[in-house]
C-alpha cells in the first residue's frame, strides 16, 4: 500500500471550515483514499473516502487532485466534537488491511 | 454500516494470566480483522480473520501470542495468552462491510487492556 504524509497537527476556529492535506505520491491506480478519525479512546470511525473524483456525503467533502498524489478533506462547519486525531490512508479496495500512519492531530478551539 | 461491540470494554490483569476479548457485530460480514493500539501510538493490525480459515496474521504477531476463532460470520475472539505489561494497549476489532462497489471498515469501540 502506498504511504501517506500528513501534518502533525493543525488548529481551526469553531465554525469555520477545516482543510486536513495528505500526499500520496505513490498511489497507484486501483488504490483509493480513505479517511478516518478518531476521537480519545475511541474506535476509529470512518469518514469518507473515493478514487478520483471529489466526494460529499454527510460528514465531510474529499477532494483528489487530478493526479491523485494529494488529496483534501474538507470539514465544511467545524465545531468542538471534531478535535480527534484524522487518518489518510490509502488501500486497494476490498479485504485488505488498513495501514495507519500517525495522522493529524486537529484541535477545534472556539 | 456495522454495528459492533466488544467485551469487556477494559480489564486489568496479572501478567502471565490470558484475556479473551469478543467482537460481535450485528450483520454478517465475510472479513474481520484485529488490531492493536498501544499507548500513544497508532493502530497496528494484528491478524485478519475470515469464517472458516486459519487466521492471517501480520509480522511480529504469532498464532501462539494471540489465538483467534472465526466460528461465524458475526463472531470472532482474540485472546492475549501469557500477558506482560508490554500487552497493555487498546484491542480493537473491524469489519469489512460493502456497499455496492464501496468497501468500507467499521471498528469496534475497543477493549482497553493494563497489565500489571
Amino acid at each position: 500500500d502506498a504511504k501517506t504524509t500528513q501534518p502533525t497537527s493543525m488548529d481551526c476556529a469553531e465554525g469555520r471550515a477545516a482543510n486536513l492535506p495528505c500526499n500520496h505520491s505513490t498511489i497507484s491506480g486501483n488504490e483509493y483514499v480513505y479517511w478516518y478519525r478518531q476521537i480519545h479512546s475511541q474506535g476509529p470511525q470512518y469518514i469518507i473516502h473515493g478514487l478520483k473524483n471529489n466526494e460529499t456525503n454527510e460528514m465531510a467533502s474529499l477532494i483528489i487532485t487530478e493526479d491523485r498524489k494529494s488529496s483534501t478533506l474538507i470539514l465544511p462547519h467545524a465545531t468542538l466534537r471534531d478535535t480527534a486525531v484524522y487518518y489518510c490512508i490509502v488501500r486497494v479496495g476490498y479485504g485488505n488491511k488498513l495501514v495507519f500512519g500517525a495522522g493529524t492531530i486537529l484541535r477545534v478551539k472556539s | 454500516s456495522a454495528v459492533i461491540s466488544q467485551k469487556p470494554s477494559r480489564d486489568i490483569c496479572q501478567r502471565g494470566t490470558s484475556l479473551t476479548i469478543q467482537c460481535q457485530v450485528d450483520s454478517q460480514v465475510t472479513m474481520m480483522f484485529w488490531y492493536r493500539q498501544q499507548p500513544g501510538q497508532s493502530l497496528t493490525l494484528i491478524a485478519t480473520a475470515n469464517q472458516g480459515s486459519e487466521a492471517t496474521y501480520e509480522s511480529g504477531f504469532v498464532i501462539d501470542k494471540f489465538p483467534i476463532s472465526r466460528p461465524n460470520l458475526t463472531f470472532s475472539t482474540l485472546t492475549v495468552s501469557n500477558m506482560s505489561p508490554e500487552d497493555s494497549s487498546i484491542y480493537l476489532c473491524s469489519v469489512e462491510s460493502a456497499s455496492g462497489s464501496n468497501y468500507e471498515q467499521y471498528f469496534g469501540p475497543g477493549t482497553r487492556l493494563t497489565v500489571t
